[in-house]
């Protein structure tokens, strides 16, 4: 398995712009997990779906943020429209639905926004 | 979820074994003690995970205190290419949410 692929690598934005990062979790894992990871606030939880659901959004900073996952195989993590403090690393990860199974994370998306 | 509180850095000699403590005082008796780490520019890896009994694995062992109140992660061997943040986390069995907390930077050195 290719494990968590994510796109792009890199972003680089203006203030203002939509912004659309994606990840592809592992095939037959049942939980996706996006986060974000700052040197001030270090890894954030921003939300998690089971089986295509949305179950948590608490940690989703405000209205601009908006995730979606159509499909079993893919997912989106929105910011529209986006602003400088949105600059940071946006890692997604996966795992089965077996208790206690690990997280696999992806290589994460670095996003500057100017 | 309970809270861990863990050494903010420490350096390892190559070929030494590092040993990372981590303390939980307030775990309860459903929730595990998990451990990831992130190297520079990558997303974290799992390492180990235990509920009370020690754990060893290819990577590391996990030796959990009797009272379950503390722990440490030990790399038998350390290698330059295990420099990285060192997260120790306590999540209940069931619980989906994994909450990383600042971490040990481990810096190995040659």
């Amino acid at each position: 398995d290719a494990g968590v692929i994510q796109s792009p690598r890199h972003e680089v934005t203006e203030m203002g712009q939509e912004v659309t990062l994606r990840c592809k979790p592992i095939s037959g894992h049942d939980y996706l997990f996006w986060y974000r990871q700052t040197m001030m606030r270090g890894l954030e939880l921003l939300i998690y779906f089971n089986n295509n659901v949305p179950i948590d959004d608490s940690g989703m900073p405000e209205d601009r943020f908006s995730a979606k996952m159509p499909n079993a195989s893919f997912s989106t993590l929105k910011i529209q429209p986006s602003e400088p403090r949105d600059s940071a690393v946006y890692f997604c990860a996966s795992r089965a639905r077996r208790v206690n199974e690990k997280l696999f994370f992806g290589s994460g998306t670095q996003l500057s926004v100017l | 979820d309970a809270k861990t509180t863990q050494p903010t850095s420490m350096d390892c000699a190559e070929g030494r074994a590092a040993n990372l403590p981590c303390n939980h005082s307030t775990i309860s008796g459903n929730e595990y003690v998990y451990w990831y780490r992130q190297i520079h520019s990558q997303g974290p890896q799992y390492i180990i995970h235990g509920l009370k009994n020690n754990e060893t694995n290819e990577m590391a062992s996990l030796i959990i205190t009797e009272d379950r109140k503390s722990s440490t992660l030990i790399l038998p061997h350390a290698t330059l290419r295990d420099t990285a943040v060192y997260y120790c986390i306590v999540r209940v069995e069931y619980g989906n949410k994994l909450v990383f907390g600042a971490g040990t930077i481990l810096r190995v050195k040659s």
